[in-house]
């Protein structure tokens, strides 16, 4: 069974940083177009950032500049470093497998992260 | 560039939900359908328009034209119940886009 693990989330204050984690086992996280996405409390899904193969990275509008997509190959990981955060990022991170730049196939369960003072 | 759905749709057990997402010149990309149960991660239902993913029932279909695109839930049953989003990968700004989202409610 394909599995992702997100961790590393928590309460932090405005302006704080965090750094989310997404262990990938049965997969190479080289070999795919890894993402993360979120989902602030009773909204809908917010794609967040996205890793190519080659390393090329991508951000949606309202975190670029704010936050780092990242992978580790040797540890199979995913990585999302959010750094200036803010209220309106509060929400349920989830790392996702993509296929191509197409759809996405596989989901980790998801870590929540809350911003507040 | 945005992805409009319907807030909810209504469906009787049995019946057939449908369910929409408005997107200019749509037909031109691959749309994509996750279902979300609640405190639950997304799960992929369609891909590629109509393509179903191993494990999710023939009942769930889809298809994609003009501005629209719609997901269709046949002979709908109780565990259908759950959000639905639509999404596509807008290659003018390297992003992957979602949908609105749509609350099914099986009655």
């Amino acid at each position: 069974e394909v599995q992702l693990v997100e961790s590393g989330g928590g309460l932090v204050q405005p302006g704080g940083s965090l750094r989310l984690s997404c262990a990938v086992s049965t997969f190479p996280v080289s070999d795919h177009y890894m993402s993360w996405v979120r989902q602030a409390p009773g909204t809908g899904l917010d794609w967040v950032s996205v890793i190519y193969r080659g390393g090329d990275t991508y951000y949606a509008n309202s975190v670029k500049g704010r936050f780092t997509i990242s992978r580790d190959n040797s540890k199979n990981t995913l990585f999302l470093q959010m750094n200036s955060l803010r209220a309106e990022d509060t929400a349920v991170y989830y790392c996702a497998r993509g296929v191509t730049t197409s759809y996405m196939d596989v989901w980790g369960l998801g870590t929540m992260v809350a911003v507040s003072s | 560039y945005v992805l409009t759905q319907p807030p909810s749709v209504s469906v009787a057990p049995g019946k057939t939900a449908r369910i929409t997402c408005g997107g200019n010149n749509i037909g031109a990309k691959s749309v994509h359908w996750y279902q979300q149960k609640p405190g639950q991660a997304p799960v992929l239902v369609i891909f590629y328009d109509n393509d179903r993913p191993s494990g999710i029932p023939e009942r769930f279909s889809g298809s994609n034209s003009g501005n629209t695109a719609t997901l269709t839930i046949s002979r709908v049953e109780a565990g259908d119940e759950a959000d639905y989003y639509c999404q596509v990968w807008d290659s003018s700004s390297d992003h992957y886009v979602f949908g609105t989202g749509t609350t099914v409610t099986v009655l």
